[in-house]
């Protein structure tokens, strides 16, 4: 069965590096999105992506943050200057079409800023 | 705005009773209602979903949910536990003005005692 893949499963950096976590959703998906955990709290939304451009953004996601579908197949999240507070699991996620259609998850990168 | 709340971080039952989980959802708009289960060091995976169809939901693995418009409920439940059934879940609430991203409560740790 196909499935959402991530990596790295853990990305150790430290403050202020730049860190790129990739994604490769299923083959077919057009809708993607990253979410992010961190630890003891909820899965909160990052930005969702579809045409090659972001579709909505949340909040958190701020000059810092950035995604790009750059070869069709990757999907990619990148934090310019990571802080402290970045630390969390990140969750990649993908659907076929519009509405409400099943996301499926990636098993997460977790990041560890130092 | 929207928003998921889930009653009790932590459930816990034996093994062959009756696991309800609660899940209480605030949207101005017609929602679309999931839950998602979380096993250690996994990625989420889709239990059931709720469209707007018939308000009572079947899924995986013996789950059940029924939308109750009147209480702005979606609570999970499942006749009887069993060891697997351990692990995190979470209600999420999408809607069709907001990228369909998902909104999740904070989760319910489920603990099945033998």
């Amino acid at each position: 069965e196909p499935e959402v893949t991530q990596t790295p499963s853990h990305q150790v950096t430290q403050m202020g590096q730049e860190v790129i976590l990739r994604c490769v959703p299923i083959s077919n998906h057009l809708y993607f999105y990253w979410y992010r955990q961190i630890l003891g709290q909820k899965v909160e939304f990052l930005v969702s992506f579809y045409n090659n451009e972001i579709s909505e953004k949340s909040e958190i996601f701020d000059d810092q943050f950035s995604v790009e579908r750059p070869d069709g197949s990757n999907f990619t999240l990148k934090i310019r200057s990571t802080k402290l507070e970045d630390s969390a699991m990140y969750f990649c996620a993908s659907k076929v079409q519009t509405g409400a259609d099943t996301q499926y998850f990636g098993p997460g990168t977790r990041l560890t800023v130092l | 705005a929207q928003s998921v709340t889930q009653l009790g971080s932590h459930v816990s039952v034996s093994e062959g009773a009756l696991v309800l989980l609660r899940c209480n959802y605030s949207s101005s708009v017609p929602p679309y209602l999931f839950w998602y289960v979380q096993y250690p060091n996994q990625g989420l995976q889709l239990l059931l979903k709720y469209t707007s169809a018939a308000t009572l939901v079947k899924g995986i693995n013996g789950f059940e949910a029924e939308f109750k418009k009147s209480e702005t409920s979606f609570h999970l439940t499942k006749p009887s536990a069993h060891m697997s059934d351990a692990a995190e879940y979470f209600c999420a609430v999408s809607r069709m003005d907001s990228s369909y991203k998902l909104i999740f409560g904070s989760g319910t740790r489920l603990l099945v005692r033998p």
